[in-house]
């Protein structure tokens, strides 16, 4: 069946590094991606998305783009800052469905 | 307030008793969603509804039972909880449908069945 694998967290990084948390998918056809960030105490909140191959999304200095040919969908930041600490979870929605990894916790040092 | 919210938010219960988790949106969205989220897993779908009186199945549907007779509510009982439905159950909405749309996410419900 469909499914998501993100890489496992925690992962840790001082202010201003560059970021990547890896994803890849399982899907037949043409499933949409979505990154979601989740603060600590509150619900997800999308952050990223892509609907079809080769289409990059992009919001507040993070990016991803859908790979169909390596069925993967990275989110990827430049420089990363003390707020961007959180739980960030890949998902894909496929046939009325929505799956979501696992999520990646992200701890960024000053 | 505008948007979505979900009641009670912290809720310790017995095994064996009926629970009720609210749901209630502002947005009219056609589409809400209950998730379940346990360390390990992600979010898991319990149930949706792309509108009133229309629910489905998601991936882990037994054990609950769903009901929307207003699109803005959207309740999710445990009939019989048990120690294996502990878990932070999040609500969601969305304007269209599943497959492209984004879902707005309610601040969840951290539920202990002891």
């Amino acid at each position: 069946g469909d499914s998501v694998t993100q890489m496992e967290g925690p992962v840790t990084l001082s202010e201003e590094a560059f970021l990547t948390i890896n994803c890849t998918y399982t899907a037949t056809g043409y499933p949409s991606l979505f990154w979601y960030v989740q603060y600590p105490g509150e619900g997800l909140q999308l952050l990223l998305k892509a609907t079809k191959a080769d289409d990059k999304g992009s919001n507040k200095g993070f990016e991803a783009t859908y790979r169909k040919e390596t069925t993967s969908f990275h989110l990827e930041k430049g420089s990363v800052q003390v707020s961007d600490s959180a739980v960030y979870f890949c998902a894909l929605s496929h046939f009325n469905k929505f799956y979501f990894g696992s999520g990646t916790k992200l701890n960024v040092k000053p | 307030d505008a948007g979505i919210t979900q009641s009670p938010r912290y809720k310790i219960t017995e095994t064996g008793r009926q629970v009720t988790l609210m749901c209630h949106q502002t947005w009219s969205h056609s589409y809400m969603f209950w998730y379940r989220q346990d360390l390990g897993h992600g979010l898991r779908l319990i149930y949706y509804s792309a509108a009133a009186d229309i629910t489905d199945k998601g991936e882990v549907p037994d054990g609950y039972v769903v009901s929307r007779s207003k699109t803005e509510n959207f309740p999710l009982t445990l009939e019989s909880a048990t120690r294996s439905q502990t878990s932070v159950y999040f609500c969601a909405s969305s304007e269209g449908g599943i497959r492209t749309d984004t879902q707005y996410f309610g601040p969840g419900t951290r539920l202990t069945v002891l």
